[in-house]
């Protein structure tokens, strides 16, 4: 088992719509967890950071935390072409080391 | 404005031959980290550094070397042990603090390419 793990997509979505990406976790220590854009080539940049079970919104994006399901999630509302991108969710592990998933691929079509 | 600078941004290394890339950050943050990101997959950990001079290997350090002389710097050489070193390498750097402070901040990328 992956210690995390994301759909590699591609998660495909109209202009507009509602985007949700997911991310399990095996780590039940991660007390921290991050969201990361990454654009074709370029770096990664921080998005989201959430610490405590339930909801965190920032704008048009909003994160969703269950520790006792390991399950983290990313929500982008009113999606919009430039939220093309990959998205990686990186929980704090062992040693305060960010822990990559492989990401998720989305594509948002106008 | 304080960030990290990761150089060169194209790096093309002849077989056999050892290159060192170069990362320097102005945050004051006292973790770095190395990267390595292959095409359509994740990043995996080379090496990271946590304080000066002390570092630790990473998940994929064999063919790769690091020092952290100074607080500032965290250059990695790609040696020619290593034998696949084509891909993109990220710099990032934290200064963790309570519950991991504000993640990592990467540097824009070295893409190195064996010819």
């Amino acid at each position: 088992q992956k210690e995390v793990e994301q759909n590699s997509g591609p998660l495909s979505v109209p202009e507009g719509a509602i985007a949700s990406l997911n991310c399990t976790y095996s780590d039940r220590g991660s007390q921290s967890f991050f969201w990361y854009r990454q654009y074709s080539g370029k770096s990664p940049e921080l998005i989201m950071s959430i610490y405590s079970n339930g909801d965190k919104e920032d704008g048009r994006f909003t994160a969703q935390l269950n520790k006792a399901s390991q399950y983290v999630s990313l929500l982008i509302r009113d999606s919009q072409p430039s939220d093309s991108a990959t998205y990686l969710c990186a929980p704090l592990g062992y040693g305060n080391k960010l822990v990559f998933g492989a990401g998720t691929i989305l594509r948002v079509k106008s | 404005d304080g960030g990290i600078t990761q150089s060169p941004k194209y790096l093309f290394r002849k077989e056999g031959q050892n290159v060192t890339l170069s990362c320097e950050q102005n945050l004051n943050h006292d973790a770095m980290y190395w990267y390595r990101q292959d095409p359509g997959q994740g990043l995996r950990l080379i090496y990271y550094s946590q304080i000066v001079n002390d570092f630790q290997k990473g998940d994929i350090a064999e063919g790769y070397s690091v020092s952290r002389e100074k607080k500032e710097s965290f250059p990695l050489t790609v040696t020619s042990a290593q034998k696949n070193p084509t891909a993109f390498y990220l710099c990032a750097s934290s200064s963790p603090g309570d519950r991991g402070g504000d993640g990592y901040t990467f540097g824009s990328g070295t893409r190195l390419t064996v010819v």
